[in-house]
């Protein structure tokens, strides 16, 4: 069975601040997809990864996949109250007929 | 907006009833595929349908069953509802198998 552990469960900081979360599993994926979920919503893609050691950017958001495909981190810079919201990481094997895995995500609050 | 459509928003079910969830693909996307979150957990992969034929099924009992449509529309069904069955059920529909997955605002399901 596969599984995704991330980190930190919660976090909650100030306004202008820099955070990263993570997303490890001792199994290894073909891709690894970052959403953000709303209370009540579905999530939504933020970005897929699917080279080992492949760093995307998106604005303020930085996300890298590990060498070895088995982790992920998303690092926000200078964070604003907008990005706050729940982070999940889902990781993908080839043909996807085991649909995706994903983690139990990481609370972000980001207070003014 | 991800062209995803679920219907309905929300529904409350009596145990021991079936309900039908219902879902509107993104125009173009092969593959269909559903998830259960309950609350402070992941979405769980119930099962992914792929040009109208099941193609994974993650570990859900055979009550819960689908049917995929070629009019890029599909459905959830449960029987027997169970009080766990409460949950926030996500479809996402993929342009192919083992792609990108693009999320529906789900059906919020209680079952008293």
């Amino acid at each position: 069975t596969q599984l995704l552990e991330q980190s930190p469960q919660f976090l909650s900081i100030q306004e202008g601040e820099n955070l990263t979360v993570y997303c490890n599993s001792s199994s290894v994926f073909s891709s690894l997809q970052w959403y953000r979920q709303e209370p009540g919503e579905g999530p939504v893609l933020l970005v897929t990864v699917v080279t080992g050691g492949e760093v995307k950017k998106l604005k303020r958001l930085t996300f890298q996949f590990g060498d070895a495909r088995k982790d992920s981190s998303l690092h926000i810079t200078a964070a604003q109250p907008g990005d706050t919201g729940l982070y999940l990481c889902a990781g993908g094997s080839g043909g996807g007929a085991d649909g995706l895995t994903f983690g139990k995500g990481t609370h972000l609050i980001i207070q003014p | 907006e991800t062209g995803v459509t679920q219907s309905p928003t929300h529904l409350i079910k009596t145990r021991g009833q079936q309900v039908t969830l219902r879902c509107s693909s993104q125009s173009g996307h092969n593959t269909v595929s559903w998830y259960q979150q309950a609350l402070g957990q992941g979405p769980q992969f119930i099962f992914q349908y792929y040009r109208e034929e099941e193609n994974g099924r993650g570990n859900f009992p055979p009550r819960f069953s689908g049917l995929q449509f070629p009019n890029y529309s599909s459905e959830l069904n449960v029987n027997a509802l169970e009080l766990d069955d409460s949950a926030l059920y996500l479809c996402a529909s993929s342009p192919d198998r083992g792609t990108e997955a693009f999320f529906g605002q789900g059906t919020r399901l209680t079952v008293v």
